[in-house]
């Protein structure tokens, strides 16, 4: 079946990096963009930006303009999120989600999320 | 910044029906879709191009729009139609922005 499962959970230091892997299976990687959506503790969803893994194009959320480095390996059908610089306000469940190309079909299908947690 | 604007919270008693909105200046050019999250559990799609409802979703679910305001609704709500509601929707650059939620009580 259709389904994106995402790396596990993620302690990190103040001021360091994580990467969120992403893999796909049950389509045609390259067929979908990738998003990715962040969500605190008790609070809303937040986008971070897109991916589009047949040609690595990207576009990112002002809000998270450098520090965050979407990428892909098509031979793995695998998506990555990295988020650098890291604070306390980035602990977060960090979803990935495939969207259509054609940006009309909303986000389909989700990955179970992974958390990540900044803390000293 | 754009925003998309939700009730916090709407309550209904089963059997009745639930409408949730969502409004934003941007949304008579830009299709709206709606997410459903259950704690501790990954958004799932319900609704996409303001109307369209996704596979596997009941009928009791549908979307409408007007203006500016974007609205599900939920008919014969059911107790397992509790959980947190959001739309989606793109800015005039292409960005996506998410509503703030709603939580949907079931009395």
């Amino acid at each position: 079946q259709v389904q994106l499962v995402q790396s596990g959970a993620e302690v990190k230091k103040p001021g360091a990096s994580v990467k969120v892997s992403c893999k796909a299976s049950g389509y045609t990687f390259t067929s979908y963009d990738i998003n990715w959506v962040r969500q605190a503790t008790g609070q809303g969803l937040e986008w971070m930006g897109w991916m589009n893994p047949n040609s690595g194009n990207t576009g990112y959320s002002q809000k998270f303009q450098g520090r965050v480095t979407m990428t892909r390996d098509t031979s793995i059908k695998t998506a990555y999120m990295e988020l650098s610089s890291l604070t306390s306000d980035d602990t977060a469940v960090y979803y990935c989600g495939r969207e259509h190309s054609s940006s009309e079909y909303g986000m389909d299908v989700w990955g179970q999320g992974t958390t990540v947690i900044v803390s000293s | 910044s754009y925003v998309l604007i939700q009730p916090p919270s709407v309550s209904v008693s089963p059997g009745q029906t639930a409408r949730i909105t969502c409004s934003g200046d941007a949304l008579p050019k830009q299709y709206a879709f709606w997410y459903q999250q259950k704690p501790g559990q990954a958004p799932v799609l319900v609704m996409y191009k303001d109307s369209e409802r996704h596979s596997g979703i009941p009928e009791r679910f549908s979307g409408s729009s007007s203006g500016t305001t974007v609205t599900l609704t939920i008919s014969g709500v059911q107790a397992e139609d509790e959980a947190d509601y959001y739309c989606q929707s793109t800015d005039n650059s292409g960005d996506w922005v998410f509503g703030g939620g709603t939580k949907l009580t079931v009395l």
